[in-house]
């Protein structure tokens, strides 16, 4: 089993549309959760960073963590064909060596429609 | 303006050929990593270098071995090429002890092994 999973979709919306993105872990040393972006033909760039559980609002955009049940979702609100790309959700442990090894979910594709 | 290049975005080799994949960065970073990305597989973590001429294993080193004479240069070696090594490779790097979770990525290199 891998430790971090993602659905890797596809998934296509309409534009305008609320877009849940979702992964689940199973490793409790987790402590950093991120959420990376992949357009077509280029690297994946940082999207949005939490620490622990809790919310995280970025304009459009919203990282959401539950340590509890081990959960971590995005949120994109009012969706445009700008968000078309892969998301890629993104673990890493704390403490131990701070080499800023991450463990990295399947990526999920999303396409928005206008 | 941080930047990570990759030698080549697309490549071509034959079954049994040593390929070599170059990395720059620019940022002066400690850590350098390499994944290899698959549909359906997401990142997966090659190797990673968190100073010259150090290296660690990541989750599949088999088949490849890296080399980082430079601080700011990570090169990733097949030494015996094989098709089931045609895949999307992305460098990455970051700083020691850094936000956890921002791993500058470069815009990856393309393999076809025929």
């Amino acid at each position: 089993q891998k430790e971090v999973e993602q659905d890797p979709g596809p998934l296509s919306v309409p534009e305008g549309a609320i877009v849940s993105l979702n992964c689940t872990y199973s490793n409790s040393a987790f402590q950093y959760f991120m959420w990376y972006r992949q357009y077509s033909r280029k690297g994946p760039e940082l999207l949005m960073y939490t620490y622990s559980s809790g919310n995280k609002e970025d304009g459009r955009f919203t990282a959401q963590v539950d340590k509890s049940s081990k959960y971590i979702s995005l949120f994109i609100r009012d969706s445009q064909p700008s968000d078309s790309a892969t998301y890629l959700c993104a673990t890493a442990r704390a403490g131990g060596t701070s080499y800023g090894k991450l463990t990295f979910g399947q990526g999920t594709i999303l396409t928005v429609h206008p | 303006d941080v930047k990570v290049t990759q030698s080549s975005r697309y490549l071509v080799k034959r079954t049994g050929e040593k390929v070599f994949l170059e990395c720059v960065q620019d940022m002066d970073h400690e850590n350098m990593f390499w994944y290899r990305q698959d549909p359906g597989l997401g990142l997966r973590l090659i190797y990673f270098s968190y100073d010259v001429k150090m290296k660690e294993k990541g989750d599949i080193p088999e088949g490849y071995s890296v080399s980082r004479e430079k601080k700011e240069r990570f090169s990733l070696i097949l030494e015996s090429a094989s098709t089931n090594q045609t895949s999307m490779y992305l460098c990455a790097s970051n700083r020691q002890g850094s936000l956890k979770g921002t791993q500058y990525f470069g815009p990856g290199t393309r393999l076809l092994v025929l």
